[in-house]
């Protein structure tokens, strides 16, 4: 199966400040990649993807870059705000997980705090 | 549109109860699968279905049943709790789109506790 990791697993910032959180992957045959936010207690939602045959995506003040022969995606937020303070996961989806199944692999996400 | 729904919300259960845990979506949506989340850990896949009458094992499927009878709801079984099922689960759905990968809707969890 894919194998996931996210970087760093704690990120406090400054209000204003960006923040950057990588993930790796292992299966080279990846072909999207999401990010999902988590505020505490409330359930995942999406808020980026980005799927294999583009490099960059961004919305607003969030982006995703994604360097395929490194194997590793990157979420990017810009102007960072208190409300952006959550739990943040990357699920590639991998095609070792089965064609027909649409597993997602998820990394064991990353607390970003945004400090006013 | 309620989206995905879970029940229930919480349950206390003690070692070797039994009980069921139901996700329901109503956005017509072809794939269905329940994860737990332990702290530290993300969110780990225990099964999945791809479609009415069909299951399949996710990463962590032991001690965990599931059946998909209908195409709205997909019902995870525990028949035999042990602490270790101490946990959030999560339940999620999404369309088919033409095989392309796309969002996953979650539920709002259901935290259980094994005592």
């Amino acid at each position: 199966g894919e194998n996931v990791e996210q970087h760093p697993s704690t990120l406090s910032v400054q209000e204003g400040d960006s923040a950057v959180i990588k993930c790796t992957y292992s299966d080279s045959a990846s072909n999207y990649f999401p990010w999902y936010k988590q505020e505490l207690g409330k359930r995942p939602q999406l808020i980026i993807d980005i799927r294999s045959n583009v490099g960059e995506k961004k919305d607003q003040r969030i982006a995703v870059t994604l360097n395929k022969t490194a194997k590793h995606f990157s979420l990017h937020i810009t102007e960072t705000q208190p409300e952006d303070s959550a739990v943040y996961f990357c699920a590639p989806r991998g095609l070792s997980s089965g064609a027909g199944s649409y597993q997602l692999t998820f990394g064991k996400g990353t607390k970003l705090s945004v400090i006013p | 549109n309620a989206g995905v729904t879970q029940t229930p919300k919480f349950r206390v259960l003690k070692t070797g109860q039994s009980m069921t845990l139901l996700c329901a979506q109503d956005m017509n949506h072809e794939y269905m699968y329940w994860y737990r989340q332990d702290p530290g850990m993300g969110l780990r896949l225990i099964h999945y279905s791809v479609g009415e009458g069909t299951t399949a094992k996710g990463e962590v499927p032991d001690g965990y049943n599931v059946s998909r009878l209908k195409k709205q709801n997909f019902l995870l079984g525990l028949e035999s709790a042990a602490p270790s099922q101490t946990s959030v689960y999560f339940c999620a759905s999404s369309p088919l789109l033409s095989r392309i990968p796309s969002e996953q809707f979650f539920g709002p969890g259901t935290r259980l506790t094994v005592l």
